[in-house]
C-alpha cells in the first residue's frame, strides 16, 4: 500500500487481558514512531525506531508496554494487563529517517478497554 | 506546565477569513516546528514544516516561527469549509527525533 497501515482499526477488549496492534510502515521508511492519542489531546510520543532498533523509548508509559521491530519494517506495540487508563488511539508513523523527517502517519488503532 | 501550548479552541469563521493558529513552547532546544491537519477519526497528515526561525509560504498556508519569543504560527488565507479540521503544532530539537505536540484547536469554516 501506499501509506502507512494500521491493524486492526478498532479494539475492544477487557481489563486485564493482553493486545497487539500492528503497524506497516511506507515500504523503504526506516523510521518508526508510536504515539498515543486521547480524546481531545494532541499526539503523545511513546517510542521510536531507527530500523529494528528501538532508538528511543522514553515515552513508553510503564512496563506493561512493549514494541518491536525485528525485520526493520513491521512493528508491534504490545499491551500487557490492560487498564481502562490505555483507551486511546494509538497512532503509528514512519518517515525516510536520516535528515528528513517528514513523519507519516497512519490512521491509528481506536482501543478500547472496558 | 506542558512543553508545547496551543489554545483547543474551538474556533469557528466564515468561509473567505484568515485564520491564525498559534502555538507557543518552553524548551529552547527545540530546531524544528510543524503543523499537522487532523480530520475527525482520521491520522494527522503534515501541512507545513520549519527549520530555526522565519516565515514560510505554501499556497493559502503560511508558517512563521520566532524562535526568540518562543512562538510559532500557522496563517490559513481564503479558508474553506474543506479546511474544517483540528490542527496540532509539533516540533522536534533534532531532525528524525520525537514530536512533541501541541493539544491541536479545533476549526470550523462555515460556508
Amino acid at each position: 500500500g501506499a501509506g502507512v497501515s494500521q491493524t486492526p482499526s478498532n479494539k475492544v477488549t477487557e481489563k486485564g487481558k493482553y493486545v497487539e496492534l500492528r503497524c506497516d510502515p511506507i515500504s523503504g521508511h526506516t523510521a518508526l514512531y508510536w504515539y498515543r492519542q486521547s480524546l481531545g489531546q494532541g499526539p503523545e510520543f511513546l517510542i521510536y525506531f531507527q530500523g529494528t532498533g528501538a532508538a528511543d523509548d522514553s515515552g513508553l508509559p510503564n512496563d506493561r508496554f512493549f514494541a518491536v521491530r525485528p525485520e526493520g519494517s513491521v512493528s508491534t506495540l504490545k499491551i500487557q494487563r490492560t487498564e481502562r487508563g490505555d483507551s486511546a488511539v494509538y497512532l503509528c508513523a514512519s518517515s525516510l529517517g536520516g535528515m528528513n523527517t517528514e513523519a507519516f502517519f497512519g490512521q491509528g488503532t481506536r482501543l478500547t478497554v472496558v | 506546565q506542558k512543553e508545547v501550548e496551543q489554545d483547543p479552541g474551538p474556533l469557528s469563521v466564515p468561509e473567505g477569513a484568515i485564520v491564525s493558529l498559534n502555538c507557543t513552547y518552553s524548551n529552547s532546544a527545540f530546531q524544528y516546528f510543524m503543523w499537522y491537519r487532523q480530520y475527525s477519526r482520521k491520522g494527522p497528515e503534515l501541512l507545513m514544516y520549519t527549520y530555526s526561525s522565519g516565515n514560510k509560504e505554501d499556497g493559502r498556508f503560511t508558517a512563521q516561527v520566532d524562535k526568540s519569543s518562543k512562538y510559532i504560527s500557522l496563517f490559513i488565507r481564503d479558508s474553506q469549509p474543506s479546511d474544517s479540521a483540528t490542527y496540532l503544532c509539533a516540533m522536534s530539537q533534532t531532525s528524525g527525533s520525537r514530536l512533541t505536540f501541541g493539544e491541536g484547536t479545533q476549526l470550523t469554516v462555515n460556508p
